[in-house]
């Protein structure tokens, strides 16, 4: 079967750092999609990674390690808007996306 | 780049009724597009792959005559919800891959929340 864990729920206060872990088993993966989603809206793309290491993209970065099935998202200097859903999604086949439920992200004053 | 559009928004309607949701690829052309459902507190779960021209694959244990889908056109893709009822209730979005952006991300439209009474 397929599997992708992330909590379910950060708390985080504002100009922080904070770490969102996923981990995921899938029967093909290609690559790992992080996902911003706030309620009731359509998660907009943040990062795809395919090798493994760390990618930088201003304040947020994604890891990939695919030995350990393992990811996580990077967000430094925490703002409000920042509070949302964020997704870890496993690319299982050619454009075939198994999403994760998501960790809610609040980010407090 | 790579804006994707759904309507309506939102939707209410009785049991038993048809709803139609359109997707459209704004600026770009979807070779490919997707549709998800989303209930509360829960994962996207994808229902159906289509591509221009074509059939659509559906999922495992989604419903292909109660959700039908048609991509008539590279920028246009309809969902369309036959014989409503409660349990179908639910937040529908569709995303697009295609000429715009990258081609290996799913741009996701704002999706369409449906309520039936």
């Amino acid at each position: 079967g397929q599997n992708i864990d992330q909590p379910t729920e950060m708390t985080a206060t504002e100009g922080a750092i904070v770490q969102i872990n996923c981990t995921y088993q899938t029967s093909g993966f290609n690559g790992l999609f992080w996902y911003q989603q706030h309620a009731g809206e359509a998660p907009t793309f943040l990062s795809y990674n395919v090798l493994d290491g760390l990618e930088e993209k201003g304040r947020f970065s994604s890891f990939l390690s695919r030995s350990k099935g393992y990811s996580y998202l990077l967000l430094k200097e925490l703002q409000m808007k920042d509070s949302a859903s964020y997704l870890c999604a496993a690319e299982t086949g050619a454009n075939n996306l198994f999403f994760g439920t998501g960790t809610r992200l609040t980010v407090i004053p | 780049g790579a804006v994707v559009s759904q309507h309506p928004s939102w939707v209410i309607c009785k049991s038993g009724t048809s709803v139609k949701i359109e997707c459209r690829s704004l600026d770009f052309q979807a070779t490919t597009m997707f549709w998800y459902r989303q209930f509360p507190k829960q994962s996207l779960m994808l229902m159906a792959t289509s591509n221009e021209g074509s059939k659509a694959t559906y999922e495992q244990g989604v419903e292909k005559d109660k959700f039908l889908i048609n991509h008539a056109s590279l920028t246009l893709s309809t969902l369309t919800v036959t014989s409503a009822h409660p349990e179908d209730s639910s937040f529908y979005i569709c995303s697009a891959i295609g000429t715009s952006g990258r081609s290996d991300t799913q741009y996701f439209g704002p999706g369409t929340r449906l309520t039936v009474l």
